[in-house]
């Protein structure tokens, strides 16, 4: 059983394209990460929300708690836009944390 | 402010053998999180520590253990090392001032490569 799933799993994009990556959780959270991971394994904290939205820069984030869904969308996509994209939801109850399977990106120029 | 630093960053271990791994938080940090990553896994959470005490943990075995000094420093350590057990091992760091890291912004080191052999 996932807890968090991702997709899509994989995402070729032209230079430029609006991008949206979805994840969705069975679990309820006290928080959603959002995390980049370059090749080499570098992890980078994009976004942490526990409602609606946030931006920063060309990426944008939201989340619907309802749904349990959330939404990180990258506007005027460029190559080193390229990562791994990974989902992570901190549960509510026991503080455990879990991670989606992660959305491979490659954006082409 | 100096980023999570881990050591070693690479390690080669055989069957049966015990490792040690260290993560040295961002300074004023006072959460140390630990996670396995592998490719057929994925990311997975081991446990969290702050001000020296454990305050969650996953669903791995007792052969995962961890401690945090007073200086906010975090050891893991894995004995009885399996062929399973090869994996990327990334600490987080964060300012830990909720009831979970997972309510703080993490912040990731570089990981330490293990391979067992």
């Amino acid at each position: 059983k996932n807890e968090v799933e991702q997709s899509p799993q994989n995402l070729t994009a032209q230079e430029g394209e609006f991008i949206t990556i979805n994840c969705s959780y069975s679990v309820g959270i006290s928080a959603l990460h959002w995390l980049q991971q370059h090749p080499g394994g570098g992890i980078v904290s994009l976004f942490m929300l526990s409602s609606g939205k946030k931006k920063h820069g060309r990426l944008i984030a939201t989340i619907n708690i309802q749904e349990k869904h959330s939404s990180l969308h990258i506007t005027a996509s460029h190559p080193r836009d390229s990562a791994v994209y990974i989902c992570a939801v901190a549960s509510n109850t026991g503080n455990q944390f879990y991670f989606g399977t992660g959305t491979s990106l490659t954006v082409i120029p | 402010k100096a980023g999570v630093t881990q050591t070693p960053r690479y390690l080669i271990k055989t069957r049966g053998q015990q490792v040690t791994l260290s993560c040295s938080p961002i300074s004023g940090h006072r959460s140390v999180s630990w996670y396995q990553q592998t490719p057929g896994q994925g990311l997975q959470f081991l446990f969290e520590y702050f001000s020296e005490t454990q305050r969650n943990k996953g669903n791995f075995p007792g052969r995962f253990s961890g401690r945090q000094f007073s200086n906010s420093r975090s050891e893991m350590n894995v004995s009885t090392l399996e062929l399973g057990d090869s994996a990327l091992y990334l600490c987080a760091s964060s300012l830990g001032a909720y009831a979970g890291g997972g309510t703080d912004t993490q912040y990731f080191g570089p990981g330490t490569r293990l391979t067992v052999l």
